[in-house]
């Protein structure tokens, strides 16, 4: 597709369980953003990817998230010992450049999350 | 640190009336400023962009929105809704070279006919 792709777009899990969270960002583009989205809020940043590795990961929540980019292509959040405040929708997006700023972000629909 | 308000986390008009959504924002910095709008079950895209230059940006769709600086603000503004503008809207923030967008909470724009 020409767009960028999440998957799952809707996954149930049990407190305590591994989860991991794929995104496949528009063909060529360099940079790769993960936000997470709670009910009510907006967006909230997690980690930037520039190429294969992380240029930014100041918004992980703590150290049970992890993403990684292997190949500069394909992301994967990762999420260790869910808890219940994990649940939200996850954003991925990606753009051309580096510097989201003057560049345009294109998003995914999300992944939601939700942690019983 | 940067950090965005919007005003309003409903806003209601009458199809053919103002769109008027308000967002302020703080920074340390000059900022680059956003509108973003996410239609029920779509992805959120880019409706307009302030980075330098002209302080009256236009977006698509007939969004326009202007920087002031004297009162941190980055309003949007549609002279005459439709039904399709119905949708959730997210001003945001970040500063030059930055690569972390800041977002405001959204306001729900809801379209009466």
């Amino acid at each position: 597709g020409a767009g960028v792709s999440q998957t799952p777009s809707n996954k149930v899990t049990e407190k305590g369980k591994y989860v991991e969270l794929r995104c496949d960002p528009i063909s060529g583009h360099t940079a790769l953003y993960w936000y997470r989205q709670s009910l009510g809020q907006g967006p909230e940043f997690l980690i930037y990817f520039q190429g294969t590795g992380a240029a930014d990961d100041s918004g992980l929540p703590n150290d049970r998230f992890f993403a990684v980019r292997p190949e500069g292509s394909v992301s994967t959040l990762k999420i260790q010992r869910t808890e219940r405040g994990d649940s939200a929708v996850y954003l991925c997006a990606s753009s051309l450049h580096a510097g989201g700023n003057t560049g345009e972000l294109f998003f995914g629909e999300g992944s939601r999350l939700t942690v019983l | 640190a940067q950090s965005v308000t919007q005003l309003g986390s409903h806003v209601s008009v009458s199809e053919g009336a103002l769109v008027l959504l308000r967002c302020n924002y703080s920074s340390s910095v000059p900022p680059y400023l956003f509108w973003y709008v996410q239609y029920p079950n779509q992805g959120l895209q880019l409706l307009l962009k302030y980075t330098t230059g002209a302080t009256l940006v236009k977006g698509i769709n007939g969004f326009e929105a202007e920087f002031k600086k004297s009162e941190t603000s980055f309003h949007l503004t549609k002279p005459s809704a439709h039904m399709s503008d119905a949708a959730e809207y997210f001003c945001a923030v970040t500063m030059e070279y930055g690569n972390k967008l800041v977002f405001g909470a959204g306001t729900i724009l809801r379209v009466k006919s």
